[in-house]
This record gives structure tokens, C-alpha cells and sequence, in this order.
């Protein structure tokens, strides 16, 4: 069974810092990767996606991730955080062919002035 | 395009009851997943149905059941309602050339008294 490990259940950050929220994966081949953001009392959107090819992605926002599959891990990166960033951060895996998506346990961002 | 739509936003029941949360997707998605969401367990597959027929089906109790009609519309049922149940309820609808990207709606918040 895949499984997903986000590290940290909170990550404060100041406005214009660097963004880090770390993913890894369990898989015998390498899974479809997702970053969702959720802000309060909404769903899930979407912010980047790995499927094949290019192993650096980028997404909305401003947001990108890298898959290393040496490191079985896509962490999530943004040069700069702005206030509107606080959120809470999820990453998922899916098996290749299968639409069912397994989460992490989401990460929460905080932004501070 | 629409998003992915779900009635009602907010529904308060009491043990024992049973209730029912709706789902449209996105015209032209035919897979609709469910996903239950609390601050304990985090988000978990509940079920999905393609072309009105469940494909693939969660840990849960068989008190959670689902339907898909063929306009792609979804319902899931929870009967015997217990206070654990009390979640955001999620449907994502994918459209399933689209490596497997699924689109999330707001969620129907369930509260169990």
C-alpha cells in the first residue's frame, strides 16, 4: 500500500522567506505526485502535478516541486512567501491508472509580517 | 466551466439518523471520489464511481454507501449515523485522460450531535 509522509504538521515562515514543505512516498514504481492548498472551510485546489517528463514542475502561485526519485520525495518550494500563502498544504500520490489519491497529513502553513 | 458543486454546505444531524450529501461534477468528468476529511485521521478515500458504477471502495463500514447516476451526479449515503462520523465530506470529479487530476469541491460539513 502507498503511503505518504509530510514532515511537520506546521511551518512558520516569515513574509518574503523561503517555503519548504517536505513529501515522501512509499512505492515499488513511481506514483502520479500532487500538491493541493486548502484554505479555510474550502476544498482542495491544485497546485502542481508530476506525471512524467520533466521532474521539476512548477505551479500556481509561484509554487514548485521537485521529484527526486532516488529520494522517493517532492517537496515543495516557494522562493518567497507572501501572506496569502497561510494555508494548509497537502500532498498526495496516486498509482499510475487509478484516480484514487493518497494523502499526507497536511502541513500548515503560517505566515508571519 | 463549473466547478464541482455539493449540497448542502452544512448539515447538522443527530446519532442514529441517516443522511444524504450531493455531488455534481465537472460536465464532462464521468468519475466522482469521495473522501472523508477530520482533524484525526486527515483525508480519507471513501469511494469512487465511473459511468455508475463503483470502482474502487475504501476502508469503511458498510454504513457508508454510495450511488452515481448517469448524468455522472453522486450521491453518498451515511446511515446509522454515529458522532464520529462528523467531517467534511469531499467529491472530486476527474476526467480520466487527465492523468488522473481530480477537481475538488467545497465539501459538505457534516456535524453529529
Amino acid at each position: 500500500a502507498q503511503s505518504v509522509t509530510q514532515l511537520g504538521s506546521h511551518v512558520s515562515v516569515s513574509e518574503g522567506a523561503l517555503v519548504l514543505l517536505r513529501c515522501n512516498y512509499s512505492s515499488s514504481v513511481p506514483p502520479y505526485l500532487f500538491w493541493y492548498v486548502q484554505y479555510p472551510n474550502q476544498g482542495l485546489q491544485l497546485l502542481l502535478k508530476y506525471t512524467t517528463g520533466a521532474t521539476l514542475v512548477k505551479g500556481i502561485n509561484g509554487f514548485e516541486a521537485e521529484f527526486k526519485k532516488s529520494e522517493t520525495s517532492f517537496h515543495l518550494t516557494k522562493p518567497s512567501a507572501h501572506m496569502s500563502d497561510a494555508a494548509e498544504y497537502f500532498c498526495a500520490v496516486s498509482d499510475r491508472g487509478y484516480s484514487t489519491l493518497t494523502f499526507g497529513k497536511g502541513t500548515m502553513l503560517l505566515v508571519s509580517p | 466551466k463549473a466547478g464541482v458543486t455539493q449540497t448542502p454546505r452544512y448539515l447538522i444531524k443527530t446519532r442514529g439518523q441517516q443522511v444524504t450529501l450531493s455531488c455534481s461534477p465537472i460536465s464532462g468528468h464521468r468519475s466522482v471520489s469521495w473522501y472523508q476529511q477530520t482533524p484525526g485521521q486527515g483525508l480519507q478515500f471513501l469511494f469512487e464511481y465511473f459511468s455508475e458504477t463503483q470502482r474502487n471502495k475504501g476502508n469503511f463500514p458498510g454504513r457508508f454507501s454510495g450511488r452515481q447516476f448517469s448524468n455522472s451526479r453522486s450521491e453518498m449515503n451515511v446511515s446509522t449515523l454515529e458522532l464520529g462520523d462528523s467531517a467534511l465530506y469531499l467529491c472530486a470529479s476527474s476526467n480520466i485522460e487527465g492523468y488522473n487530476e481530480q477537481f475538488f469541491g467545497p465539501g459538505t460539513r457534516l456535524t453529529v450531535l
